[in-house]
């Protein structure tokens, strides 16, 4: 497998315009996770899907921020409009759950975008 | 909710053994997780702890006590290549998510 596969690497882009990144997690993974790294605020959760389903967005800073999961295979995360403090790294990654307690909790992240907003 | 405190920053020489701590607070517990994140790169798993006690990964260790609310990951026989951010993770009893540290940057001299 390739592991989790994310696009653009690297954005650049202007105040006010829409940005749209994407995710193709781990074939048979079943968890997908949207985060956001900066230096000020490190790694943040913004939501995570459960086969497909959206469990919990309590991390999306605000309602410019949306992510959809279509498939297993696939999922968005829109900003609109962008601002420059959404300037960070983007990782997505996914997971095969595993009854709580048990197995390794590993999570494989993809490579991130690095979204620059001027 | 769940926080977690580990030192920012950590220097060691290459050959040498280094702890990095990890405490918190959480409502609610399953398990400890280590990643490894180098520059400009994502983060990599290296353990992961459910029960108390040492999980060891070759030269890295991993240690949790419920008890005390701690963990700390053990590098041992430095390398220059081991420089880079560490974070501990809580995954919370709310299935799925995982609440990560703010990393420790580990330099390693020679």
């Amino acid at each position: 497998d390739a592991g989790v596969i994310q696009s653009p690497r690297h954005e650049v882009t202007e105040m006010g315009q829409e940005v749209t990144l994407r995710c193709k997690p781990i074939s048979g993974h079943d968890y997908l996770f949207w985060y956001r790294q900066t230096m000020m605020r490190g790694l943040e959760l913004l939501i995570y899907f459960n086969n497909n389903v959206p469990i919990d967005d309590s991390g999306m800073p605000e309602d410019r921020f949306s992510a959809k999961m279509p498939n297993a295979s696939f999922s968005t995360l829109k900003i609109q409009p962008s601002e420059p403090r959404d300037s960070a790294v983007y990782f997505c990654a996914s997971t095969f759950g595993t009854p709580a307690g048990q197995g390794s909790d590993e999570q494989f992240f993809g490579p991130g975008t690095r979204l620059t907003v001027l | 909710g769940q926080s977690l405190e580990q030192p920012s920053e950590v220097t060691a020489v290459e050959g040498a053994i280094v702890q990095i701590n990890c405490t918190y607070q959480t409502s609610g517990f399953y398990g400890l997780s280590w990643y490894q994140q180098h520059d400009g790169g994502a983060p990599t798993f290296l353990s992961y702890n459910a029960l108390d006690g040492l999980e060891e990964t070759g030269r890295f260790s991993s240690f949790l006590s419920r008890s005390d609310s701690y963990g700390y990951l053990l590098l041992q026989e430095l390398q220059m290549k081991d420089s880079a951010s560490y974070f501990c993770a809580v995954r919370g009893t709310n299935a799925g998510k995982s609440t990560f540290g703010d990393g420790t940057t580990l330099t390693v001299k020679p």
